[in-house]
């Protein structure tokens, strides 16, 4: 069964905190992506990275950075927490990208920034 | 650019009841689209997905959704909802980003299914 894994459900940082969501993915894939989930706006992607040490911006990165060392895993960084990014958090990964893949989501991160 | 419209942020129906979530969408190129589930506290999961061929696809659970070209439309039906569909759905279309392709979503339709 395919896996993508989140390091934590839930998560409370201070404003100006540096802040890491990891995702781990076991199914070999190239492709990963990072989301976040807000109420009456959908998903909206963050960053994406199409191989390891790759990354492309996605409709929403300011205020995020990512690290993507090794293939299975994916990081989103914040690098100075604001509460305007209290949000979840959605990862997922796909096979090389042709458009016609099926992406594969983790549980999410509910992180609340104080 | 793509977008998608999902027409309907709420959509209350009773068990057994039929049910159809609208979709429409925009995009200057030929589509693949998608439909994704969430179940509470869950991440998404794939229901279905359009690419070609037949515009009927058939996916998981008895849903079922229907490609219109003429119409931009992509509808998620269901004959009989369960209780347990109760959940929020939400419609993609798969873009060309820099020439990599990523799911541009709806903002969702939150099923809700009663007694």
């Amino acid at each position: 069964d395919v896996k993508v894994t989140q390091s934590s459900r839930y998560l409370v940082k201070r404003t100006g905190e540096k802040v890491f969501l990891e995702c781990v993915q076991d199914m070999d894939h190239e492709n990963m992506f990072w989301y976040r989930q807000d109420p009456g706006l959908g998903l909206r992607l963050i960053y994406f990275s199409y191989d390891v040490k790759m990354k492309e911006k996605g409709d929403i990165p300011e205020g995020y950075s990512v690290s993507r060392e090794k293939k299975e895993r994916f990081s989103l960084i914040l690098e100075s927490a604001s509460t305007n990014q209290t949000s979840m958090y959605l990862c997922a990964s796909s096979p090389p990208i042709s458009g016609k893949e099926t992406q594969y989501f983790g549980p999410g991160t509910r992180l609340l920034v104080l | 650019a793509q977008s998608v419209t999902q027409l309907d942020s709420q959509v209350p129906v009773f068990e057994e009841a039929p049910v159809e979530l609208r979709c429409n969408y925009s995009s200057s190129v030929s589509v693949y689209l998608f439909w994704y589930v969430q179940y509470p506290n869950q991440g998404l999961q794939l229901l279905l997905k359009y690419l070609s061929g037949s515009t009927l696809v058939k996916g998981i659970n008895g849903f079922e959704a229907e490609f219109n070209k003429s119409q931009t439309s992509f509808h998620l039906r269901k004959p009989s909802v369960h209780i347990s569909d109760t959940a929020e759905y939400f419609c993609a279309v798969s873009a060309s980003n820099s020439g990599y392709s990523t799911l541009t979503f709806g903002k969702g339709t939150m099923l809700l299914v009663s007694p």
